[in-house]
C-alpha cells in the first residue's frame, strides 16, 4: 500500500524559511519512473503545483516560485524535503505531497498525502 | 500560454449529467488529468491521460479531449460527487505541471 504523509512546523513568521518533509512508504524513489511532487492550496483558492523530484534526482520547479524553492530527497529514509525561503502571508495554505510514476500505467499524481497546514503570521 | 482555464462553477440536479470543461493551448499535445477535492480532504485522481479511470473510481466518471479542450463528464451525478474539480496537465515544455482554477460542482 502506497502512503505519503507531510510534516512541518504549522506556523512560520514572515521572512522565515519553511521546511516540509514528505515521508512515504510502499514505493522507492530509487525505482525508475518514480517521482514525488509538492502541491499547495491557499484557503479558498486553487491547487498550485510547486516542485517535483524524480528517481534520478532531477528537479523541476514552478516558474513563478523557483527562486524560493529547493526540493531534495533522502532515499534511505524514504523522504522528500521542500524548503521555501522568505515566507509571506500569501504562502498560507495546505501543502500536499503526491506520487507520480511516469513509466507506469497510471502516469498521474495517483496517491496524495493528507496535507499539512502552514500559516504565515507574526 | 501556460494556463488551464475552467468555469468557476457547474450546477446540476441529481441524476443529470455534469460536464466540466478545461481549455489550454498545450492540450492538443499533452494529456489531461482530473482531480476531485472535497472540503477538508486531499485531492483524489478521477481521470488520467484524458480518458482513463483509476481503479475504484465509479464508471459514471469519464473524460474526453479534443483540440484545446478537455472535458470531465459525470453521468448521473450524485450528491456525493459535490466538490471542486481540477484539471491538470504538463506545460508545453513538460518541465512543470499546471492546474486549472478549479470548478465547484453542486448537485442539488
Amino acid at each position: 500500500q502506497v502512503t505519503l504523509r507531510e510534516s512541518g512546523p504549522g506556523l512560520v513568521k514572515p521572512t522565515q524559511t519553511l521546511t516540509l518533509t514528505c515521508t512515504f512508504s510502499g514505493f522507492s524513489l530509487k525505482t525508475s519512473g518514480m517521482c514525488v511532487a509538492w502541491v499547495r492550496q491557499p484557503p479558498g483558492k486553487a491547487l498550485e503545483w510547486l516542485a517535483l523530484i524524480d528517481w534520478e534526482g532531477d528537479k523541476y520547479y514552478s516558474t513563478s516560485l523557483k527562486t524560493r524553492l529547493t526540493i531534495s530527497k533522502d532515499t534511505s529514509k524514504n523522504q522528500v524535503v521542500l524548503t521555501m525561503i522568505n515566507m509571506d502571508s500569501v504562502d498560507t495554505g495546505t501543502y500536499y505531497c503526491a506520487r507520480r510514476d511516469v513509466v507506469a500505467m497510471t502516469d498521474a499524481f495517483d496517491v496524495w498525502g493528507p496535507g499539512t497546514n502552514v500559516t504565515v503570521s507574526s | 500560454s501556460n494556463e488551464l482555464t475552467q468555469p468557476p462553477s457547474v450546477s446540476v440536479s441529481p441524476g443529470q449529467t455534469a460536464r466540466i470543461a478545461c481549455s489550454g493551448d498545450a492540450l492538443p499535445k499533452k494529456f489531461v488529468d482530473w482531480y476531485q477535492v472535497k472540503s477538508g480532504q486531499a485531492p483524489v485522481l478521477v481521470i488520467y491521460e484524458d480518458i482513463k479511470r483509476p481503479s475504484g473510481i465509479p464508471e459514471r466518471f469519464s473524460g474526453s479531449s479534443s483540440g484545446t479542450m478537455a472535458t470531465l463528464t459525470i453521468s448521473g451525478a450524485q450528491v456525493a460527487d459535490e466538490g471542486d474539480y481540477y484539471c491538470s496537465s504538463p506545460d508545453s515544455d513538460g518541465n512543470q505541471w499546471l492546474f486549472g482554477g478549479g470548478t465547484k460542482l453542486t448537485v442539488l
